[in-house]
């Protein structure tokens, strides 16, 4: 099954500044997902990132706040903008392991803003 | 829209102890669902996929089972150890877009 290595793992950050999370796919996938994870909370879908087209956001993120890269089939990249404490979360992203094999997903990134 | 709720919130059983952990969705049109265990902190580990036409999937001590027609699946962890500690998460694959929507997770902590 495909393997996502995640960093930063976790980091510690100022408000108004920016984070960028990197996610490393092990082999050629589609599909790319961003997800966060509010504290005590489950997860919710930021937006969808195919290669070579923009990004699908949800209904309560937008590209300016989240920017996010998807350069080849096996990477892509999530900046969190112009941060604010609201903003400390865990974000994980995922991929598809092919049809009929569920999804798998890096290691997550825990943000705190300051 | 699809809703995903998972009962209990939070379980504390002592070691040994076989457990049930119930996922529960309102749209049954769905792809596939799958379980994921989280540990504090960090990302998630895939534990069983079960696709809609499966009725149950088992994997070592964990066993999942899936009624679609009732929107219900449950996850049976047989004698629990406390390194089953984690919140454990469902989702669901209602497809078209292959979108998950997750349930709000149990709690597990298993006791010495």
């Amino acid at each position: 099954s495909a393997v996502i290595s995640q960093k930063p793992s976790r980091d510690i950050c100022q408000r108004g500044t920016s984070l960028t999370i990197q996610c490393q796919v092990d082999s050629q996938v589609t599909m790319m997902f961003w997800y966060r994870q509010q504290p005590g909370q489950s997860l919710t879908l930021i937006a969808t990132a195919n290669q070579g087209s923009e990004a699908t956001y949800e209904s309560g993120f937008v590209i300016d706040k989240f920017p996010i890269s998807r350069p080849n089939l096996t990477f892509s990249t999530l900046t969190v903008s112009n941060m604010s404490p609201e903003d400390s979360s865990i974000y994980l992203c995922s991929a598809p392991q092919g049809e009929n094999y569920g999804y798998t997903f890096g290691s997550g990134t825990r943000l705190t803003v300051v | 829209k699809q809703e995903v709720t998972q009962i209990p919130a939070a379980l504390s059983v002592p070691e040994g102890e076989n457990l049930v952990l119930n996922c529960s969705f309102t749209d049954s049109a769905i792809y596939n669902l799958q379980w994921f265990r989280q540990d504090p902190g960090k990302g998630l580990t895939s534990l069983l996929l079960i696709q809609s036409s499966q009725r149950e999937q088992t994997s070592g001590r964990l066993n999942a089972s899936l009624d679609k027609s009732s929107g219900r699946s449950t996850l049976y962890i047989a004698a629990s150890q406390p390194g089953d500690s984690a919140t454990y998460l469902c989702a669901v694959n209602t497809g078209g877009g292959n979108k998950l929507t997750f349930g709000t997770g149990t709690q597990l902590k298993v006791e010495l």
